[in-house]
This record gives C-alpha cells, structure tokens and sequence, in this order.
C-alpha cells in the first residue's frame, strides 16, 4: 500500500514553454501533497505543501506564479513550471500524506527529470 | 529551527563491510527520525524510522537508534553489499507539522564488490 507515482517520468521541453508534472496516491487519500526540487548530488528542498482544497503554501524564495501547484482532488495534485528556463531543469519529487496513515508519513513517488534547453 | 547534519560523503566500502552513517539534528520538542534511501533516478524510499527516544528502527539489517542526550540517529548495517549502493538521507519530521520533513544533505554510498 501508500503508493504515488508521479507523470511523466522525464520531460525535456522548450525554454518559454510550460509543463506540468502529475503526483497520484494510487491507494490512499492524500490531504496533503508536497513538491520538493533536487539537484544533482544535492539533497531535497522543499517548494511547497499542499492541502487538498486550499492553496498551495510556498517556501521563502520559491515563485509561486512560476511553479504553479493545485490540488484538486485527494488523491491528485499537479505541478505547473510556467516559463520554463534552462535554470528550472532540475529532478521534481511530490509525496503525500495522510491522516490515516498512521504518523503521517510521507510517501514519495518516483520523481520527474526536467530537462529545459 | 530544525535541522540535519549527515557525515560527508561520499563513502566507499567493500562488499561485507561494517557501515556507519552519522546523523545528528536539532529541533524543539521530540520529533520523529527517518533514513530515506534513494537509488539511481528514483525517488525516496523509506529505509527505517523511530518516533521516540531510545527507539530502534531497523529494516534490510540496517539500523538505527533515537538518541537524545547524543540528538543523533546514526545509520548502520553490518555488512554491506553491492546492492546497497545508493544515496541515504536522514530525515526529521513533526506530526504537529503536518509531516513536514527536514533532510540532511544526504550520503552517497558506493559498495565496491
């Protein structure tokens, strides 16, 4: 059980283009969603938690007009990079949580490699 | 505020080697304590975890122990193999906090065979 996935895997697109990344619980309802950014050989910083419903609440220093993040549905939320620039490719990982799950741990999904060019 | 300080890696060992990885950390009150494993172009997989002082998490002969007159929650494994290569992140979270989780830098483990 607790299993996210996340969609797509690897993702290269056009600088000045959007993309958007897709986090699932696939056999838990997630009230809340977190995105984190990696970066080579780096450890993971955290962009934003999520709660189903509500906005998004974002870390000191991360744009949220840029990295645009809904959470629609409890067991869905999604990650826009609007804009695009070279300097956004970076290794994206949501995970989620729950009440249910006993510490609220959190369950991490695969992750999405962006590549900009 | 919290915080997570792991050993520098990266860290090399033979194939049946004793592993040590340290970890220490600061935060108010008694938060819970994770090692999260990432390997090659995955995403974190949860290694072990203990929520309480003087816990032991183990898991896959890796273990660790709450420690908090040391605030440590050093990783350890008897005897590594080659499939244990990977990155390790220690980790600390709050249930108060809506599970919102600190990481250390992480650790990069190569084991030779």
């Amino acid at each position: 059980g607790a299993v996210v996935s996340q969609h797509p895997s690897r993702v290269i697109c056009k600088s000045g283009t959007s993309v958007k990344i897709e986090c699932r619980s696939l056999d838990f309802q997630a009230t809340t969603m977190f995105w984190y950014r990696q970066f080579p050989k780096k450890s993971l910083m955290l962009m934003a938690t999520s709660n189903e419903g509500s906005k998004a609440t974002y870390e000191q220093g991360v744009e949220k007009d840029k990295f645009l993040i809904n959470h629609a549905s409890l067991t869905l939320s999604t990650l826009t990079v609007t804009s695009a620039h070279p300097e956004d490719s970076s290794f994206y990982i949501c995970s989620a949580s729950s009440p249910g799950t006993g510490e609220r741990e959190q369950y991490f999904g695969p992750g999405t490699r962006l590549t900009v060019t | 505020g919290n915080s997570v300080t792991q050993m520098e890696g990266p860290v090399t060992l033979s194939e049946e080697a004793f592993l040590t990885i340290n970890c220490t950390y600061t935060a108010t009150g008694y938060p819970s304590l994770f090692w999260y494993v990432q390997y090659p172009g995955e995403g974190l997989q949860l290694l072990l975890k203990a929520t309480k002082a003087d816990d032991k998490g183990s898991n896959k002969g890796f273990e660790a122990t709450y420690r908090k007159e040391t605030t440590s929650f050093h990783l350890e494994k008897g005897s590594v193999q080659v499939s244990d290569s990977a990155v390790y992140f220690c980790a600390l979270g709050r249930v108060a906090s809506g599970s919102r989780l600190t990481f250390g830098e992480g650790t990069q483990l190569t084991v030779n065979p």
